[in-house]
């Protein structure tokens, strides 16, 4: 089935510092999506992309669909305590199941 | 109402019990999905409802039955479990399968 790699598989940062993380397909994805689980919840949906070299915002997150519609990044500016969790991408591959496809997850861990 | 609920929070079932999982949301949303999520793993597709109809079925064991009452509810029943079988069990919806899908919180689950 169909794979995203996500990287890196755990960050540890230090209070107001800037995140980066990314997934990578070697299919094409027709929608990208981001989401934030915390110990014992659901995915929180942070951000979805649905075109190409989309470029979209959500207070300090901001996240964009690649324009070769194989990967997508997700960054976090001056991260503060409560960013601290597992950060997926998932997608929906252009030719695929109706399930979402998720990747393993980036461990955000935030040294005060 | 932006939210899908699942009750129980916490299960715990011997292996020759029966139990139910119960997801509901009132957004009007058509496709309804389950998903099973191991610890610091991601969430793995098991059931997608869409229009009430059964749209896929990755392959899980029968012990596991889901059930799609009406546009509005989905449910999953459990019998004859297996210990490997614990896991957070995952609801989530979406106005329709191609539609960013949306996360309950989870129903933990313990097997003995």
């Amino acid at each position: 089935g169909q794979q995203l790699n996500q990287s890196p598989q755990s960050m540890f940062i230090q209070e107001g510092e800037d995140v980066s993380m990314n997934c990578t397909s070697s299919s094409i994805f027709n929608t990208w999506l981001w989401y934030k689980q915390e110990p014992g919840e659901g995915p929180v949906l942070l951000i979805a992309l649905y075109k190409a070299g989309e470029l979209t915002s959500n207070g300090r997150l901001t996240a964009q669909f690649g324009i070769t519609r194989k990967d997508s990044f997700l960054n976090i500016s001056a991260s503060i305590p409560s960013d601290v969790g597992i950060y997926f991408c998932a997608g929906r591959p252009l030719r695929g199941a109706d399930g979402l496809t998720f990747g393993k997850g980036t461990h955000l861990i935030i040294q005060p | 109402d932006t939210e899908v609920t699942q009750t129980p929070k916490h299960l715990v079932m011997g292996m020759t019990n029966k139990k139910s999982l119960k997801c509901e949301q009132h957004m009007g949303h058509r496709a309804m999905y389950w998903y099973k999520q191991k610890a610091k793993k991601p969430p793995e597709l098991m059931f997608v409802y869409s229009y009430e109809k059964l749209s896929i079925n990755e392959s899980v064991p029968s012990r596991f039955s889901p059930e799609c009452p009406n546009s509005s509810l989905l449910n999953l029943h459990l019998h004859a479990l297996q210990p490997e079988d614990s896991a957070l069990y995952l609801c989530a919806s979406s106005l329709n399968i191609q539609e960013t899908q949306y996360f309950g919180p989870g129903t933990r689950l313990l097997v003995l």
